[in-house]
C-alpha cells in the first residue's frame, strides 16, 4: 500500500538554528510532492508542492524542499528558523497512478524556542 | 484564498444527538475528504470520495457517514454521536495539483 513517512515526529530548535524534516514515500510511477503547515489553531496551508522540472522547490517564508526521486524523498528545510515557525508540518502525496488521491505522513510538530 | 468552507466551526453537542458536519467546496475538485485531528496529533483519513455517487471508507474506522450527491458537497453525519467522537473534523479537497482544507470543525461530545 502506499504510504508517506515523516521519521521526526518533534523537533526542538532554537531561533536561527537550521531545519531539516524528513518525507518518505513508498509510491512508484509520477508522484506530486506537497508540504502543508499548521500553525497553532489555524487551518492547514500549503508550504510548496513539486510537480516536475527543478528538484528543488522554494516555497513560502523561506522554506523550501528537495525532490530526490532515487531515495524517494522529499525533505523540508529551511536555513533559519524563527519562533513564528513552531508549528505542526505535514508531507503529503498523490501519484498519477493511485487516482491522485493525497496520502498524507504523520506530521512532525516542530517547536522552536526563542 | 481558497473555497472550502466547513460548518459549524464549532460543536458542542449532547450524546446520542444526530449530528452533520457540513463541507462545500467551489473549485469543482472530484476528490473530497474527510480527516480527523486530536490537537497537535496526526491527520487520520476517515471518509474520501473520488467524485459524485463515490464515498470509501479511510484508514480509521469511523462510526460517521458521508455522502457525495453532488461534486461541491460532502456533509458527514454522526447517527448517534459519542464522548470518544469528540475531535477535530477537517474536510480537504484536491485536483492533481492542489488541495485545499477547510478552517475544521471542533466537535465536543458531552
Amino acid at each position: 500500500a502506499q504510504s508517506v513517512s515523516q521519521h521526526n515526529h518533534h523537533v526542538i530548535l532554537s531561533e536561527a538554528a537550521s531545519l531539516e524534516l524528513g518525507c518518505n514515500y513508498s509510491y512508484g510511477g509520477t508522484v506530486n510532492l506537497f508540504w502543508y503547515v499548521q500553525y497553532p489553531g489555524q487551518h492547514l496551508q500549503l508550504l510548496l508542492k513539486y510537480f516536475s522540472g527543478d528538484p528543488l522547490v522554494k516555497g513560502i517564508k523561506g522554506f523550501e524542499a528537495e525532490f530526490i526521486k532515487s531515495k524517494f524523498s522529499f525533505n523540508l528545510r529551511k536555513p533559519s528558523v524563527q519562533w513564528s515557525d513552531t508549528a505542526e508540518y505535514f508531507c503529503a502525496v498523490n501519484a498519477d497512478n493511485a487516482g491522485n488521491m493525497l496520502t498524507f505522513g504523520g506530521g512532525t510538530r516542530l517547536m522552536v524556542k526563542p | 484564498e481558497a473555497d472550502i468552507y466547513q460548518t459549524p466551526r464549532y460543536l458542542v453537542i449532547g450524546t446520542g444527538k444526530k449530528i452533520t458536519l457540513e463541507c462545500s467546496q467551489t473549485m469543482g475538485h472530484d476528490k473530497m475528504y474527510w480527516y480527523q485531528q486530536d490537537p497537535g496529533m496526526e491527520l487520520h483519513l476517515i471518509h474520501y470520495s473520488y467524485g459524485v455517487n463515490s464515498t470509501e471508507k479511510g484508514d480509521l474506522s469511523s462510526e460517521s457517514t458521508v455522502s457525495r450527491i453532488r461534486t461541491e458537497h460532502f456533509p458527514l453525519t454522526l447517527e448517534s454521536a459519542r464522548p470518544s467522537h469528540t475531535s477535530q473534523y477537517l474536510c480537504a479537497s484536491s485536483s492533481r495539483r492542489e488541495a485545499f482544507f477547510g478552517q475544521g470543525t471542533r466537535l465536543t461530545v458531552v
